[in-house]
């Protein structure tokens, strides 16, 4: 089984220009999170969806920070304009509602640098 | 969710037990005790989780004292591929109210 895919691995941009990171959860589970994580802190949730409708963006910078899942399957993040701040990896991860919570399965995250 | 704390780097030797404490002394009846540990490069990667019974997985063992108030990770014998930061987690299994909340964790390296 495919575990939660994220891309781009690594992505390095200027100040004040857009990005975007993309997540592909496992196949099934209609819960799905982002989280952003400094260096040398535990990750911190910026916005849960339950399929295609986020519950829960309380922590997102909304400024600048916007989210999407469309069709509740794949899920993209956008900064628009990146901050020197927002330097920091952004992990995905999703889980599925059943009786025995097994946990959340994680992606590898995009480590975004902005110069 | 109740906040934990853990101490922030351990050393084990290889083939080891690594024991690793938590302390969650504001827990909540209805708060479950999560392990997730992160490798270098890598997302948080789900350990064990117990209520009050001690639980033991292929990866770990999870021992909750009888106050709730803390409780240990083991690692049986340790491997190098088990140095990694590990996050001790409290949390209600909440349908309405899934998230994870970390904390800086335990820096755990296993020595040769």
């Amino acid at each position: 089984e495919a575990g939660v895919v994220q891309s781009p691995r690594y992505k390095i941009i200027e100040k004040k220009q857009p990005v975007a990171f993309w997540c592909n959860p496992i196949s099934g589970h209609n819960t799905l999170y982002w989280y952003r994580q400094n260096l040398g802190q535990g990750p911190e949730l910026l916005i849960r969806y339950e399929n295609e409708e986020a519950v829960d963006d309380s922590q997102l910078p909304k400024d600048r920070f916007s989210a999407e899942r469309l069709k509740g399957v794949d899920s993209t993040l956008k900064i628009q304009p990146a901050e020197l701040g927002d330097s920091a990896v952004y992990l995905c991860a999703s889980s599925t509602r059943t009786g025995a919570d097994y946990g959340y399965t994680f992606g590898s995250g995009t480590r975004l640098t902005v110069v | 969710d109740a906040k934990t704390t853990q101490p922030p780097s351990m050393d084990c030797a290889e083939g080891r037990a690594a024991n690793l404490p938590c302390n969650h002394s504001t827990i909540s009846g209805n708060e479950y005790v999560y392990w997730y540990r992160q490798i270098h490069s890598q997302g948080p990667q789900y350990i064990i989780h117990g209520l009050k019974n001690n639980e033991t997985n292929e990866m770990a063992s999870l021992i909750i004292t009888e106050d709730r108030k803390s409780s240990t990770l083991i690692l049986p014998h340790a491997t190098l591929r088990d140095t990694a930061v590990y996050y001790c987690i409290v949390r209600v299994i909440n349908f309405g109210n899934e998230k994870l909340t970390f904390g800086t964790g335990t820096r755990l390296t296993i020595i040769p």
